[in-house]
């Protein structure tokens, strides 16, 4: 089975760094994805890790430590726009099924 | 074209009718999937197609019933539903179904069921 956990909601002021983690306990593991979806809207890809490390991409970046099953989502220099929610997504052994987290509410404030 | 386009945005059903949504994609993919989202809960997989062919039914009840006409249709006729299926029907799709391929989503048909 898959078991993915991240906190449900977040306060960050905007300009600030904000970390979302994700914890995972999976019966495979084939890659993990942070995807952002505001209200109402598809869910868009942000980033995708399946080796260990910090992929970074503008002011995003996603760590991965697959031994610990952990990820982090970090966001910097936060903008009013990045309110959203942001899920964690685990990609099984059995080819691009994603099982999402409960997603982590973001709310920027000025 | 990087859009998965979804029909209707918005739909709202009584128990006794029969409806589709509709989902078209011309980026060349050729996997296709059905999510279904509850409010603040995260995307559930319903479906999968590859190549046109159904791969993964993730035990929905029969009255959903998934199609994929062509490589870049993806329909999902709906019949008898329930007060509790009311959600947002995501559609989606990726290159394969290989690691590491980013889906694309489409923004949803908002679903009520009275």
């Amino acid at each position: 089975g898959q078991n993915i956990d991240q906190p449900t909601e977040m306060t960050a002021t905007e300009g600030a760094i904000v970390q979302i983690n994700c914890t995972y306990q999976t019966s495979g593991f084939n890659g993990l994805f942070w995807y952002q979806q505001h209200a109402g809207e598809a869910p868009t890809f942000l980033s995708y890790n399946v080796l260990d490390g910090l992929e970074e991409k503008g002011r995003f970046s996603s760590f991965l430590s697959r031994s610990k099953g952990y990820s982090y989502l970090l966001l910097k220099e936060l903008q009013m726009k990045d309110s959203a929610s942001y899920l964690c997504a685990v990609q099984n052994n059995a080819g691009n099924m994603l099982t999402f987290g409960g997603g982590t509410r973001l709310m920027v404030k000025p | 074209d990087t859009e998965v386009t979804q029909t209707p945005k918005h739909l709202v059903m009584g128990m006794t009718n029969k409806k589709s949504l509709k989902c078209e994609q011309h980026m060349g993919h050729r996997a296709m999937y059905w999510y279904k989202q509850k409010a603040k809960k995260p995307p559930e997989l319903m479906f999968v197609y590859s190549y046109e062919k159904l791969s993964i039914n993730e035990s929905v009840p029969s009255r959903f019933s998934p199609e994929c006409p062509n490589s870049s249709l993806l329909n999902l006729h709906l019949h008898a539903l329930q007060p509790e299926d009311s959600a947002l029907y995501l559609c989606a799709s990726s290159r394969d179904r290989k690691s590491n391929e980013k889906l694309f989503f489409g923004s949803g048909t908002q679903l009520s069921v009275l």
